[in-house]
């Protein structure tokens, strides 16, 4: 099946700062989500994106399915972006596979 | 509109009990899935329906697993004799038919915290 590579896998940032998370996966997708998991578990979607930019406020994302390759950008970090962040991939079959996240904490 | 819902959002049981997960998905997603979240595993995929299919039970970790689809809408997943091991949150989705998801994606409900003691 497909891997998937998250890194960095911890990031402590301050307030304010822009950082970037990458995903890594083995083959070619149908399907790529970015999900922020926020203190209660839930799975929030930042992003459907298997190929192409997409921006929403502060949160920007990039694929470049021919590279096999995703980009999660946050700029002007705030305390409420702390957690999980997760990239999911799905090519033939039609479930996730999912990296195993980036654990963003912002420091005030 | 209403996003996924799934019941309990608790569950502790003794070694050995059976429990049943319920999920509700989003109205007219007629894909839905079931996946769990455990401290040593991660993220992992247990079970996917799609309408009238037959589900594809691939990622269902022993025979003490199962789910069902009532009407196309509502799924229970069940454990039996429930183990240690089995203690994780138990996350449900749904999304639109077809590759995916419709060009949407998938979407996650708050899931079921599980401790078997």
């Amino acid at each position: 099946g497909i891997q998937v590579e998250q890194s960095p896998p911890d990031l402590i940032l301050q307030e304010g700062a822009n950082s970037t998370l990458r995903c890594n996966f083995s083959d070619s997708v149908n399907n790529l989500q970015w999900f922020h998991q926020n203190p209660w578990g839930q799975l929030i979607n930042l992003f459907y994106i298997p190929s192409g930019t997409k921006q929403n406020g502060r949160l920007s994302a990039t694929t470049v399915a021919t590279e096999r390759y995703s980009l999660l950008y946050i700029s002007s970090s705030q305390t409420t972006d702390s957690g999980v962040y997760f990239c999911a991939v799905s090519g033939s079959a039609r479930q996730l596979t999912f990296g195993s996240g980036t654990q963003l904490t912002v420091l005030p | 509109g209403a996003g996924v819902s799934q019941s309990p959002s608790n569950k502790v049981t003794e070694k050995g009990k059976d429990v049943e997960l319920r999920c509700d998905p989003i109205s007219g997603h007629t894909a839905l899935y079931w996946y769990r979240q455990s401290l040593g595993q991660g993220l992992e995929f247990l079970i996917y329906f799609q309408g009238n299919s037959a589900p594809d039970k691939s990622g269902l970790p022993s025979d003490r697993f199962s789910a069902e689809r009532t009407g196309g809408s509502v799924s229970t997943l069940t454990i039996q004799r429930t183990q240690q091991e089995d203690s994780a949150v138990y996350l449900c989705a749904s999304s639109l038919p077809g590759l995916a998801g419709g060009g949407q994606g998938q979407y996650f409900g708050p899931g079921t915290r599980l401790t078997v003691t």
